[in-house]
């Protein structure tokens, strides 16, 4: 079974500065999508950025990046230039490409907060 | 398209009684997924449609869950004798059944069982 762990429950940032949240996953899948989302206070869910697995490049959209290490089966994010409505719970999460659209194991989460 | 949404956005009810929520999906979107959230946890999955067929169950869905999502459309989860282990955000997200495979979220259902 595939498994998801973040091993940092909340961590802080000053705004401006660069943030990093870890991710590690495990699964014996060679193809497999993963993603971050991003969970506002009392908001819902919605994605970040995503990675495929067969793709060496790592992912960027604007101020997200990741770093994908697949031998190590790591993800973390990189948020640059912080702002206050980065303020949010944090999720990797893990997609077995080869089954098509399928159901996303989560991780437990990171919750960030950036401080003015 | 105003996204995915789901009714009602709170309930509370008393042990035993049963509640049925309900997800809207994107129009376009064929997959449709329900997932449960604990306080300080992250979604775990409950079952999920392709269309109008339930794909997979979880071992989480005791017999007192069903789900149905007649005509593909929208999806209906029911809870009958509910328990206060039952209390949780419960969470409806919708996909195309192509890549990029990115799944839209709703607001979430939180249910409270007193």
């Amino acid at each position: 079974a595939q498994t998801v762990t973040q091993s940092q429950p909340e961590m802080s940032v000053q705004e401006a500065e660069t943030v990093t949240l870890s991710c590690t996953y495990d699964t014996s899948e060679n193809n497999y999508y993963l993603f971050w989302y991003k969970q506002p206070p009392s908001r819902q869910m919605i994605l970040v950025i995503r990675q495929e697995a067969y793709k060496q490049q790592n992912a960027t959209e604007n101020r997200f990046s990741v770093n994908f290490q697949k031998a190590a089966k790591s993800f973390s994010l990189k948020i640059s230039d912080s702002q206050l409505g980065d303020t949010a719970m944090y999720f990797c999460a893990f997609m077995p490409h080869n089954s098509g659209n399928t159901p996303l194991v989560f991780g437990k989460g990171t919750r960030l907060s950036v401080i003015a | 398209d105003t996204g995915v949404s789901q009714n009602p956005r709170h309930k509370i009810t008393k042990r035993g009684q049963n509640v049925t929520f309900r997800c809207d999906p994107i129009s376009e979107h064929n997959r449709l997924y329900w997932y449960r959230q604990t306080l300080g946890q992250g979604p775990e999955f409950l079952t999920y449609f392709q269309n109008e067929a339930q794909l997979e169950k979880s071992r989480l869905l005791s017999d007192r869950f069903s789900a149905e999502r007649p005509k593909g459309s929208f999806s209906t989860l029911e809870i009958q004798r509910t328990e206060q282990g039952d209390s949780a955000m419960y969470l409806c997200a919708s996909s195309l059944g192509s890549p990029p495979h990115e799944q839209y979220f709703g607001p979430g259902t939180r249910l409270t069982v007193t």
